[in-house]
């Protein structure tokens, strides 16, 4: 069945400092999914990309897809203490409609 | 507040006990999904609704059993559960139109313990 996968499993960084997160599939995505959950919280949806090549920006985050659609990245500039938590891919293989999530990578950030 | 409200928020039962989790949601979505995170695992999808209709069920065992009587409420329903299903269960909605699945909402989940 399809996989999803993420590295780093963990991140420690220094705030201000620099994080990005891979995310492969191994198949080809109609669509993925970021998510990102706090300690103790559940997983709250941060964007949804489509397009092969797309980049999105949200502030400090910018989310990039894949050009064969396999693969996604977030990557956070400057992380800030509010930015701990876990994050989740998710993505959507092209034969199927429901998400299959990858184990998420967790970040945290030292002040 | 998500929209998605679960109870119990936590539950410890017994090996020979029969439980059942709630999720509501009022977001007008068609689909609900439960889905199980434990700590050595992926959030594993455990069943989904659309429309009031089961349209998965990931070889989830028996003794977990899911009902959904209306588009707004999925329950599900825990009898002789074992101690590895001691896990957050996840309850999300999303809208699903033409194949295509929107944002999950999630819950704030259910931390079940299995005595």
């Amino acid at each position: 069945g399809q996989q999803v996968m993420q590295i780093p499993q963990y991140q420690h960084v220094q705030e201000g400092e620099d994080f990005t997160t891979y995310c492969n599939s191994s198949t080809t995505l109609s669509n993925i999914q970021w998510y990102k959950q706090r300690p103790g919280g559940h997983p709250v949806f941060l964007i949804q990309l489509v397009k092969s090549g797309e980049v999105k920006k949200q502030k400090r985050l910018t989310f990039q897809f894949g050009e064969a659609k396999k693969n996604s990245s977030l990557h956070i500039t400057a992380t800030q203490t509010t930015d701990v938590g876990t994050y989740f891919c998710a993505g959507t293989p092209n034969y199927g409609q429901n998400f299959v999530f990858g184990p998420g990578t967790r970040l945290s950030v030292l002040p | 507040e998500t929209g998605v409200t679960q109870t119990p928020r936590h539950l410890v039962m017994g090996m020979t006990n029969k439980k059942s989790l709630k999720c509501e949601q009022h977001l007008g979505h068609n689909a609900m999904y439960w889905y199980k995170q434990s700590a050595k695992k992926p959030l594993e999808l455990m069943f989904v609704y659309n429309f009031k209709e089961q349209t998965e069920n990931n070889s989830v065992p028996s003794r977990f059993s899911p009902e959904c009587p209306n588009s707004s409420h999925l329950f599900l329903h825990l009898h002789t559960l074992q101690p590895e299903d001691s896990a957050l269960y996840l309850c999300a909605s999303s809208s699903h139109r033409g194949g295509v699945t929107g944002e999950l909402f999630f819950g704030e989940g259910s931390r079940l313990t299995v005595l």
